[in-house]
């Protein structure tokens, strides 16, 4: 089956705008996460879901980051009111059904640029 | 906060090189993975580990999880140009949340 994929995989914001990034996990997949990867750092957690769920919301950077997955498949991280801070690749992965050493699959992230 | 840290941040060396990437950290975690990330694309895992002291070899690579739970390392032999990339150590914490805590990076060049 197809891996993790995410959309659009590039977007350019002018600051100020919202934006809203869109990640299908693995058919079947019980957890999902986001990451926010700045530019030549490694992957940062930002929040985690099991099914609907939002278990953990804590990496979140501000309130302008809202993120839901109301069916417990696809997910969307949205980003109000967007700041030039925002610039990163943000990473979705999913994983089977979550617990100790749970291998996480990766999509191919959206890269955000905030003009 | 836990935080890990890799080292070198880049190694650049010739093919048929051995090299080794150190992973540390002041906190114990529970599973430690290694990935490596192309440009354009997601990390991919590589291995993990999780018993204190564990050696784990795949082809010409070696991962070693520290008898304490709190480094890692990994050895690459023979480094050919297909290795090259950005190695990815990541951290699990014992609390019952599975979020992984990334390393700082290593990337790494293999010159032909």
């Amino acid at each position: 089956g197809a891996g993790v994929s995410q959309s659009p995989r590039y977007k350019v914001a002018k600051r100020g705008q919202d934006v809203a990034l869109r990640c299908d996990p693995i058919s079947g997949h019980v957890s999902l996460f986001w990451y926010q990867q700045a530019l030549g750092q490694g992957p940062e957690f930002l929040t985690y879901f099991q099914n609907e769920a939002q278990l953990d919301k804590s990496g979140l950077p501000s309130d302008r980051f809202f993120a839901e997955r109301p069916e417990g498949s696809v997910s969307t991280l949205k980003i109000q009111r967007t700041q030039q801070e925002d610039s990163a690749v943000y990473l979705c992965a999913s994983s089977l059904v979550g617990g100790l050493a749970d291998t996480q699959y990766f999509g191919p992230g959206t890269r955000l640029t905030v003009l | 906060t836990q935080l890990l840290e890799q080292s070198p941040q880049f190694l650049s060396i010739q093919e048929g090189e051995n090299l080794t990437v150190y992973c540390n950290s002041s906190s114990v975690f529970s599973s430690l993975q290694w990935y490596r990330q192309e440009p354009g694309e997601g990390p991919v895992l590589l291995v993990t580990v999780v018993t204190g002291g564990e050696v784990k070899k795949l082809k010409r690579l070696t991962f070693q999880f520290g008898d304490a739970r709190k480094d890692s390392s990994l050895h690459i032999t023979a480094a050919q140009p297909g290795d090259t990339g950005l190695y990815l150590c990541a951290g699990e914490s014992n609390f019952g949340n599975e979020k992984l805590t990334f390393g700082t990076g290593t990337r790494l060049t293999i010159i032909p």
